[in-house]
């Protein structure tokens, strides 16, 4: 992605909470977006983030530092069923195409 | 809410042969809509910016002649793979945005086209 970094892989156990970090590049930033892609799908929603601070969504959070550059995904109480791809995007202006980052792949062991 | 299909969700052809795929915004109109291409392991590439009504932007490196988008009407748009060849093979997903959303950055992703070119 331009300029947008994430960590390649993580991995966790079920139950437990996993913090995927994600830092990109200030200029002309509009918004954050974190979606997630299981193997062979379409991304899905997860969060958006235009404001600093942190947004709770059930077991999923997102924050956002716009003078930093830096957000993170905070998955709690993992499930197997978490073991995907988190994809974190941001748009280059208002309205336009998302640019991805190359993606954390996520493995939850029981 | 805010769903997109894409048909076909799976499509294997011959080299040299076109493949038309679309994208569908089913209960929203859709001025703008993406295409982006996935090779395995890899992250989401835009390849353009479909607009209703208008040519479709295309992003440095991708062959506009060669992929075609067509966005006749506020709820399709349309990415023919031409002349297609065995390294085109890859995931086509389209993305919508909502026109009078709450928030119209947030986009919708169809469910994805995997291409297969023999």
């Amino acid at each position: 992605g331009q300029n947008i970094d994430q960590p390649t892989e993580m991995t966790a156990t079920e139950g437990a909470i996993v913090q995927i970090n994600c830092t990109y590049q200030t200029s002309g930033f509009n918004g954050l977006f974190w979606y997630q892609q299981h193997a062979g799908e379409a991304p899905t929603f997860l969060s958006y983030n235009v404001l600093d601070g942190l947004e709770e969504k059930g077991r999923f959070s997102s924050f956002l530092s716009r003078s930093k550059g830096y957000s993170y995904l905070l998955l709690k109480e993992l499930q197997m069923k978490d073991s995907a791809s988190y994809l974190c995007a941001r748009t280059r202006q208002a309205g336009t195409a998302l640019i991805f980052g190359k993606g954390t792949t996520l493995s939850v062991s029981s | 809410g805010a769903v997109v299909s894409q048909h076909p969700s799976w499509v294997i052809c011959k080299s040299g042969t076109s493949v038309k795929i679309e994208c569908r915004s089913l209960d929203f109109q859709a001025t703008t809509m993406f295409w982006y291409r996935q090779f395995p392991k890899q992250s989401l590439m835009l390849m353009a910016t479909s607009n209703e009504g208008s040519k479709a932007t295309y992003e440095q490196g991708v062959e506009k002649d060669k992929f075609l988008i067509n966005h006749a009407s506020l709820t399709l748009s349309t990415l023919t793979v031409t002349s297609a060849h065995p390294e085109d093979s890859s995931f086509y997903i389209c993305s919508a945005r909502d026109s009078a959303g709450a928030s119209t950055d947030t986009q919708y992703f169809g469910p994805g086209t995997r291409l297969t070119v023999l």
